[in-house]
Parts: C-alpha cells; structure tokens; sequence
C-alpha cells in the first residue's frame, strides 16, 4: 500500500499569511494526488487533482505541486473561510489511501 | 445540482450487518464510477471500497475484504454497502463519492454520510 504522510499535522496561522503543506507518498505516484479542504462537521471537498490542476470553483489562492513522492498544497493568501483540515490523497493504485490531515487554525 | 444522499447508518451489535445506500441526483449516474470513504471519529479519511460503472469491477480495502459488498443499481441511481460481521473497528461516518471523471480516482462530490456505530 502506498502511504501518504503530511506535514505539519496542525499549523497556526493569520488571515492574509501564505500556508505551505506537504505530501510526501511512500512510492512514486506520478501526478496522481489530490487535495481536500474538510470543515468541521462537512465533507471534505476536493480542491486539486492531477497534483496541480485547480477544481471549478476553488479560489486561485490556492495552487498545488509536485510529482513523483512529493507534494505541496500553498494557500497564497489566507482567508478566513480556509481555516480548516487539509488532506492529501494519492489516486495512483488501490487501495487509495489519505494523507493523516493538516489542521490549520488561527494564531 | 449533484446531490448524495446517504441513509442506512444506526446502531449495530459487534458480527451484525447493516445496508447502506446512496441515493445520486443531477447527474448521469451510469457514467461514474462511484466510492465508499470513512471516518472514525475524530480520525481521518479511509477509503472503503468503489465500484466501476457497470458494476463488473469492484475494489475493497483489505480492512473490510471479505465483509463488506459494495453493489449499484443503475435504474435506481442508487449506491449500496453491504456490511456484515460488523466490529468496533467500523464505527464511523460513511460518506459515498463521485469519481471526478472516468478513471480519475479523485471525488468531486460527497454526500454528508451516514454514521454507524459498533457497540454492545
């Protein structure tokens, strides 16, 4: 199985700082890697595939990299709306697995 | 607009069964391959298992292998998770999802899930 390991697990930040958030797969995945936004109490809702490519609707503040093993989820300019858990989720081969979650929240 | 709509969840006894299912709107749901995912209170997402469009092809991850089925039923626009010989383990919030598009492995749509809960 391919495991999926995020970093930091919680960072604290201000509304108008740039957020970086790392994904890093046990093997290589290629592109195969997507990104979630979950608030508490909703389901997640998908904000990249394909590792870079934004999904209709989702805010250009948020931009994602990489391929291969490693990933990168930037929030440019944080809103209040984006305070929420981040996941990653490779899409490569079954049994698809899911980063463990970054929490971001107010300083 | 897409809707799922999950239904089933309850309180089950440890080796019981139960059904989930999913019913799917504002879209031609015979043309995605559609996923189980859950969440442990308080934990993160685990994928369960996802079925191709035409039901010929089914995955389950290792954890519910055995147990669990998944099934759809096209003329319904419904998603279905058979769940048997259920353990402490399963207690979750269920969520069925919609491929992003043909072989994507990605959800672009979620319903807001059913909870189940293992206990005695």
């Amino acid at each position: 199985d391919i495991q999926m390991t995020q970093s930091p697990s919680s960072v604290s930040a201000s509304v108008g700082d740039r957020v970086t958030i790392t994904c890093q797969a046990s093997q290589g995945i290629a592109s195969s890697l997507a990104w979630y936004q979950q608030i508490p109490g909703k389901a997640p809702k998908l904000l990249i595939y394909g590792a870079s490519t934004l999904q209709s609707g989702v805010p250009s503040r948020f931009s994602g990299s990489g391929s291969g093993t490693d990933f990168t989820l930037t929030i440019s300019s944080l809103q209040p709306g984006d305070f929420a858990t981040y996941l990653c989720q490779q899409s490569n081969s079954f049994p698809l697995t899911f980063g463990g979650g970054t929490k971001v929240d107010i300083k | 607009e897409v809707q799922l709509v999950e239904s089933g969840g309850g309180l089950v006894q440890p080796g019981g069964s139960l059904r989930l299912s999913c019913a799917a709107s504002g879209f031609t749901f015979t043309n995605y391959a559609m996923t189980w995912v859950r969440q442990a209170p308080g934990k993160g997402l685990e994928w369960v298992s996802t079925i191709g469009i035409s039901s010929a092809t089914t995955y389950y991850a290792d954890s519910v292998k055995g147990r669990f089925t998944i099934s759809r039923d096209n003329s319904k626009n419904t998603l279905y998770l058979q769940m048997n010989s259920l353990r402490a383990e399963d207690t979750a919030l269920y969520y069925c999802a919609k491929y992003y598009s043909l072989g994507s492995r990605c959800f672009d749509y979620w319903g807001q899930g059913t909870l189940v809960t293992v206990s005695s």
